[in-house]
């Protein structure tokens, strides 16, 4: 399984965009990025997930460089709410692989009025 | 309404005990995990399950157990053997390599 680096922790304000940006240098061809949020005393939960160029939905947007060795998750316009812990995960296939999943430290976002 | 389900939501245990976690999912997934989360960090992985009557060692293993006798169920048993028990207990499930869905979490304390 790549190993991933992120940023133990950010600061932002609310209103603005915010970007966490994850290193995998040994990330393999068949690796997807995914994104978990997790709130103090609750389970993680989903964000996104892609495996090249920009992906967006309606909380986030995921881009990936063409070489897929970092990630960037963006947040757009974050508020209170926001303030959380964010894991970037790789590995989490969707060619069904249901092996392990490894979860980094995470980055600790704090977002302030 | 389909989830995961984990109880009890608050845990305490005496020393020299073993306590079993329950963690169990209406989703049809195949696969389950167990992680242990300390104030302030990360989630480590401690026992996973792809199939039934099967599962595998994560990276904190010892000291804890598990069994995997229906495809909705994945309890864990924390024995006397493990030296410090406190902390944040989360399952999680899956399927087909899809992203992971977590219970609400055990929180077991030792007194």
């Amino acid at each position: 399984l790549a190993k991933t680096t992120q940023p133990i922790s950010m600061d932002s304000y609310e209103g603005q965009e915010v970007n966490i940006t994850c290193s995998h240098n040994n990330i393999a061809t068949n690796d997807y990025i995914t994104w978990y949020q997790q709130f103090p005393s609750q389970g993680p939960r989903f964000i996104i997930q892609g495996y090249k160029t920009k992906v967006t939905n309606e909380v986030a947007s995921l881009f990936i460089p063409a070489d897929r060795k970092s990630s960037t998750l963006s947040l757009p316009r974050v508020s209170l709410s926001d303030t959380a812990v964010y894991y970037c995960l790789v590995g989490e296939s969707r060619r069904g692989s249901q092996g392990n999943l490894i979860f980094g430290k995470g980055t600790k976002l704090s977002v302030k009025p | 309404d389909g989830g995961i389900t984990q109880s009890p939501k608050y845990l305490f245990r005496k020393e020299g005990q073993n306590v079993t976690l329950s963690c169990e999912q209406n989703l049809n997934h195949d696969a389950m995990y167990w992680y242990r989360q300390d104030p302030g960090q990360g989630l480590r992985l401690i026992y996973y399950s792809q199939i039934v009557n099967d599962f595998q060692k994560g990276d904190i293993a010892e000291g804890y157990s598990v069994s995997r006798e229906k495809k909705e169920s994945f309890p864990l048993t924390v024995t006397s053997a493990q030296k410090n028990p406190t902390a944040f207990y989360l399952c999680a499930s899956r399927t087909g390599g899809e992203s992971a869905f977590f219970g609400q979490g055990t929180r077991l304390t030792v007194v």
